[in-house]
């Protein structure tokens, strides 16, 4: 079974970057896509973007939701089996519950989620 | 703010057919495939529909998906407690290169 687990920071300040990781257990993460997905009160669920794990380190493409994409990078260690996130200069827009998830256009496994609060 | 629109609640009692609506435009739904997602209260979303009318493994076939055009729905049938929760629907939108989603449906089970 598949079982994806958030980690990283509960609360940052305002203009800070968000550093959040996925571990991934359960199957190997090469030759899959991995998201990242968010979810606030205000804006309901956003898909924030994703990576395919080619198994090579030197390919590993990325498509950005365009409302994120100068702030936005995701990567992925396969050898370690980790999806990481870094969100820059966050606002209290960026307030969430932040997921990972293994697919692009749909997604089975997700991890439980962590909320992440930005104060101002 | 979602660009696919969703009924923001839904009710019936059990036993009944519920079915939520979505809908969306050509760059969406209407040439790509439909999503649905069931959130319980504090967890993630489980998905509940794939490929417009696919159920994955485990998904009682109770729950039933359709697309026409640029709307789609997913019907809920012999209603039970267990389904009250959110219900999101979701399409690759070409303009976007990515998923968008709908503004979800609480169903209330009476």
């Amino acid at each position: 079974q598949v079982l994806l687990q958030e980690s990283g920071p509960r609360l940052m300040k305002a203009s800070e970057t968000l550093s959040l990781t996925c571990t991934v257990s359960g199957d190997s993460m090469k030759h899959y896509y991995w998201s990242w997905i968010r979810q606030s009160p205000g804006r309901g669920l956003q898909w924030i973007g994703y990576i395919f794990d080619s198994g090579s380190t030197a390919y590993n493409p990325t498509t950005y939701n365009p409302s994120l994409k100068s702030r936005v990078t995701i990567s992925v260690d396969t050898s370690k089996s980790l999806l990481s996130l870094s969100l820059k200069s966050v606002t209290a827009a960026d307030t969430a519950f932040y997921y990972c998830a293994r697919g692009a256009d749909f997604w089975s496994y997700w991890g439980q989620g962590t909320l992440v609060t930005v104060s101002s | 703010q979602s660009v696919l629109t969703q009924p923001p609640s839904a009710s019936g009692t059990p036993g009944q057919t519920v079915t939520v609506s979505c809908s969306g435009s050509r760059s969406n739904i209407g040439s790509n495939y439909v999503y649905w997602y069931q959130q319980v209260q504090g967890t993630a979303p489980k998905l509940l529909m794939y490929n417009n009318d696919q159920r994955p493994l485990g998904v009682p076939d109770r729950f039933s998906g359709s697309k026409s055009g640029t709307s789609a729905s997913l019907a809920i049938s012999g209603l039970r407690s267990e389904d009250e929760a959110d219900y999101y629907c979701a399409a690759r939108d070409d303009g976007l290169s990515g998923v968008i989603f709908g503004g979800g449906t609480k169903l209330t089970v009476l």
